[in-house]
């Protein structure tokens, strides 16, 4: 049974330019949310994907956006790339919305140069 | 945003000591969940809590949903090398738009 995964492990990208990041959920699971986390951080709710639609959206801006496609994987883009966009980016899914524990993969560590 | 208040932010324990560490909030939470986080890896839920004065173990991890709502305390007892790694609270509250809020960590470190 195959956990959360994430794609790629690291990724790195120069000030301006664009990324995509992947995220397969758990098996049986519908509802992605994306996380940033900064070093020696928490991580910081960007926004949730259920039912193909975002449905919460932390206090991120527009470059940050998302997808979610009929099979519940999901994809995170982020536009015009700034230094401080430099983090771990963790996917967590969980059974519908709600209250459901969030299981998370191991992230997609991005560093911009 | 919201912040969850979790101390200690570091502690550096004897092996076989028992650990304490607690998150709270100026909020009132309905969810609190407590993860670990190793290096290079994503967090792993140990303990899921849903109700006031829950008291919850998992192991040698035991865990409380505070009766004010606004705390919960995650104890571990005779601490293992394999415990070293980050703890981190998080919860789910009304004013956070039931978003889940974490702490910024607390870092168990254990001496040889």
């Amino acid at each position: 049974d195959a956990g959360v995964t994430q794609s790629p492990t690291h990724l790195i990208k120069t000030r301006g330019q664009q990324v995509t990041l992947r995220c397969s959920p758990k098996s049986g699971h519908d509802t992605v949310s994306w996380y940033q986390q900064a070093l020696g951080q928490g991580p910081q709710f960007i926004f949730q994907y259920y039912e193909e639609e975002e449905r919460q959206r932390g206090n991120f801006p527009d470059r940050f956006s998302g997808h979610q496609f009929p099979n519940y994987s999901s994809e995170l883009n982020v536009n015009a790339l700034l230094l401080g966009d430099s983090a771990l980016y963790l996917c967590a899914s969980s059974y519908q919305q709600g209250n459901q524990p969030q299981h998370f993969g191991d992230g997609t560590r991005l560093s911009i140069l | 945003g919201q912040q969850l208040n979790q101390s200690p932010q570091s502690m550096f324990i004897q092996e076989g000591e028992d650990v304490s560490m607690n998150c709270t909030s100026s909020s009132i939470f309905n969810t609190w969940l407590w993860y670990k986080q190793d290096p290079g890896e994503g967090p792993v839920l140990l303990i899921a809590l849903y109700k006031a004065g829950e008291l919850t173990s998992n192991g040698r991890l035991t865990a409380q949903f505070g009766i004010t709502r606004k705390d919960s305390f995650l104890n571990i007892s005779a601490s293992i090398p394999s415990d070293v790694g980050i703890y981190f609270c998080a919860g789910r509250s009304m004013d956070s738009n039931y978003q889940l809020i974490w702490g910024a960590g607390t870092k168990l470190i254990i001496k040889p």
